[in-house]
């Protein structure tokens, strides 16, 4: 089946500690995204990536890191450096980036919860 | 970053009612989409709308994009208990600065 999985489901860490979260698709879109999204609120880019050795800084970028090395994979690490981790992480794709129409529509990933101990 | 409004914030209707709900913005957009999300899943997208003026169906969903292009519209009718979830806005403009922009959600409650 082609999609998007996102590993773990949930994430405990303690506060001082980096933790990456996973990110794959095998969809063959060349664009990925990271949005954080907390209580009640609507999404809020961190990342993303039009295509493979890419990235750019979305609004709130601050403490966090990225790296995509293959296509399918779009890595997130949340550093010691983010003040307010403890959140619900999604990860998106789309078939391309600013190309109109249906190229630009998301799919989203199920999502990973971390909190922060 | 911007935010869409999305009203209303929340609502809570009966089994079999119809439902609107709308999204506004100051900014003009090329493609508006809408996405249901269910408690500690991702959204999923249910329609999406690229022309002004452009009305949409899938299923009980209806969508428009509005003629200004700054706003669209959704309506669910007839709802039904697994209609609950929080419904997203999200607005596109094509070009260089290529992003979505979301809304603030709607909450729906379904009653039965």
């Amino acid at each position: 089946d082609g999609g998007i999985t996102q590993s773990p489901k949930y994430l405990f860490r303690k506060e001082g500690q980096n933790v990456t979260l996973s990110c794959e698709q095998n969809l063959n879109h060349d664009a990925m995204y990271w949005y954080r999204q907390d209580p009640g609120q609507g999404l809020r880019l961190i990342y993303y990536s039009q295509i493979v050795n890419d990235f750019q800084k979305g609004d709130i970028a601050e403490g966090y890191s990225v790296s995509r090395e293959k296509k399918e994979s779009f890595p997130l690490t949340v550093t010691s450096a983010q003040k307010n981790p403890t959140a619900f992480y999604l990860c998106a794709s789309s078939i391309r980036w600013a190309a109109g129409g249906a190229y630009n529509e998301q799919f989203f990933g199920p999502g990973t919860r971390l909190t922060v101990l | 970053g911007q935010q869409l409004n999305q009203s209303p914030q929340s609502m809570f209707i009966q089994e079999g009612e119809d439902v609107s709900m709308n999204c506004t913005s100051s900014s003009i957009f090329n493609t508006w989409l809408w996405y249901k999300q269910d408690p500690g899943e991702g959204p999923v997208l249910l329609i999406a709308l690229y022309k002004a003026g452009e009305l949409t169906s899938n299923g009980r969903l209806t969508a428009q994009f509005g003629i200004t292009r700054k706003d669209s519209f959704l309506n669910i009718s007839a709802s039904i208990p697994s209609d609950v979830g929080i419904y997203f806005c999200a607005g596109l403009r094509t070009g260089t600065a290529s992003k979505l922009t979301f809304g603030t959600g709607t909450r729906l409650q379904v009653t039965l």
